[in-house]
């Protein structure tokens, strides 16, 4: 079956540091999401992508975090430098454009921020 | 903007009987996909079942099923026979119709389930 990759699946880092998730999305898709899961805001979109240009990054800190498309395999998403606020599990999703499917969702990046 | 609302936070269920989980939307689409996804502590997310709003019948799935409301814009999801693997939390999903491009997910905030023994 064809998977989302998100790397590394955990990261336990210190405060300020800069924080690197990589997503491969399934081959074929043209759209990616990142999404941010905490206890007290659930899931919401950070950013997405269409094509590797950004089509909605309104969900994300700007002044921290950046998302980008290096190539159609490859999406990251970084927070430099990181806070303890940051602290969740952050997904990658795929999906492909005029389809009625729903997106694949990754195992998600468990971040901890110390 | 669309919004999502789960308004049980939490729920139990015997094993082997049968529960209903709660999902209210708003939105101005007439035409959009719904979706109850499963989160078990592995942290994946599951699709357990959708629905398109355009489509009357109720969609079902084995033991799961939803109650798909257009009007009232509610969409609830009932499990039979429920099984101790059902434990997880289930999350109510929200997404535009397909001709709007594969647009994000805009997700209530879940159902923790437990299933008891």
């Amino acid at each position: 079956d064809a998977r989302v990759t998100q790397t590394p699946r955990h990261k336990v880092t210190e405060m300020g540091q800069e924080v690197t998730m990589r997503c491969q999305p399934i081959l074929g898709h043209n759209t990616v999401f990142w999404y941010r899961q905490t206890m007290m805001q659930g899931l919401e979109l950070l950013a997405y992508f269409r094509n590797r240009a950004p089509l909605d990054d309104s969900g994300m800190p700007k002044d921290r975090f950046s998302a980008e498309m290096p190539d159609a395999t490859l999406a990251t998403l970084k927070i430099q430098p990181s806070e303890p606020r940051d602290s969740a599990v952050y997904f990658c999703a795929s999906g492909f454009e005029g389809s009625n499917q729903p997106q694949h969702f990754g195992d998600g990046t468990r971040l901890s921020i110390l | 903007a669309q919004t999502v609302t789960q308004s049980q936070p939490e729920m139990s269920v015997q094993e082997a009987e049968t529960v209903t989980l709660s999902c209210t939307y708003d939105t101005s689409e007439n035409n959009y996909y719904l979706f109850w996804y499963k989160q078990p502590p592995s942290r994946q997310m599951i699709l357990v079942i959708r629905q398109e709003a355009y489509k009357q019948q109720n969609a079902t799935e084995n033991r799961f099923s939803v109650n798909f409301q257009k009007a009232a814009k509610s969409f609830s999801l009932k499990i039979s026979d429920s099984q101790l693997g059902d434990t997880a939390m289930y999350f109510c999903a929200f997404m535009k119709h397909w001709y709007s491009g594969n647009t994000p997910l805009v997700f209530g905030k879940g159902t923790r389930l437990s299933v008891i023994a």
